[in-house]
């Protein structure tokens, strides 16, 4: 069946540093990936995504791209700032809209 | 456009007890889902309906649970009785049509059962 694996947390840095969180998938047939994140006291909210190989999500300077290779869609910024902390789950949807999630990983970025 | 609002925000209940979570999609959206994560776990699938009728419910642990959208408007989700390891938080998630992913979720229901 289908899984995700993403980067344990807690992930703490300071503002401007560079933030990765990896997230690597397992799926039959040819999945949509996702990042989702939940700010503190809200629900989740859909952050990016990318529907088929090679192409690049991005949404308020977050990236990811989809690598069938790597089987990987890892979550990457430049520069984090004090209002991305949240925590962030990566996830994967097949032909049935079934959206299957990692654990999520907690960022909190310090001034 | 109000958001995916669900009710309670928090509740704790002894086991053997009975709970009613409620979810309130956005307004117009056909599909609406049920997810549930564990403490320390992933979010896990329940099921999807589509306006009033039960598209998948293959996530649903056991037949303790019974999710209901009557008029294809709000649903309930109902755990009778309540055990242990029903405890976490409870997600409530729509989408405008079928053939999109959900886009927005709810703040979720933590379910303690003590």
């Amino acid at each position: 069946g289908n899984s995700v694996t993403q980067m344990e947390g807690p992930v703490t840095l300071s503002e401007e540093a560079f933030l990765t969180i990896n997230c690597t998938y397992t799926a039959t047939g040819y999945p949509s990936l996702f990042w989702y994140v939940q700010y503190p006291g809200e629900g989740l909210q859909l952050l990016l995504k990318a529907t088929k190989a090679d192409d690049k999500g991005s949404n308020k300077g977050f990236e990811a791209t989809y690598r069938k290779e790597t089987t990987s869609f890892h979550l990457e910024k430049g520069s984090v700032q004090v209002s991305d902390s949240a925590v962030y789950f990566c996830a994967l949807g097949g032909s049935n809209y079934k959206l299957t999630f990692g654990k999520g990983t907690l960022l909190t970025v310090n001034p | 456009e109000a958001g995916v609002t669900q009710f309670p925000s928090h509740s704790v209940i002894e086991k053997g007890q009975t709970v009613t979570l409620r979810c309130d999609p956005i307004s117009g959206h056909d599909n609406l889902y049920w997810y549930r994560r564990v403490m320390g776990k992933e979010i896990k699938f329940l099921l999807h309906f589509v306006k009033e009728s039960k598209q998948d419910e293959s996530g649903m642990p056991n037949n303790r649970f019974l999710a209901e959208r009557t008029g294809g408007t709000y649903s309930t989700l109902k755990v009778q009785p309540a055990e242990l390891e029903d405890s976490g938080v409870y997600f409530c998630a729509s989408s405008r049509a079928t053939g999109h992913f959900a886009a927005f979720f709810g703040q979720g229901t933590r379910l303690t059962v003590v």
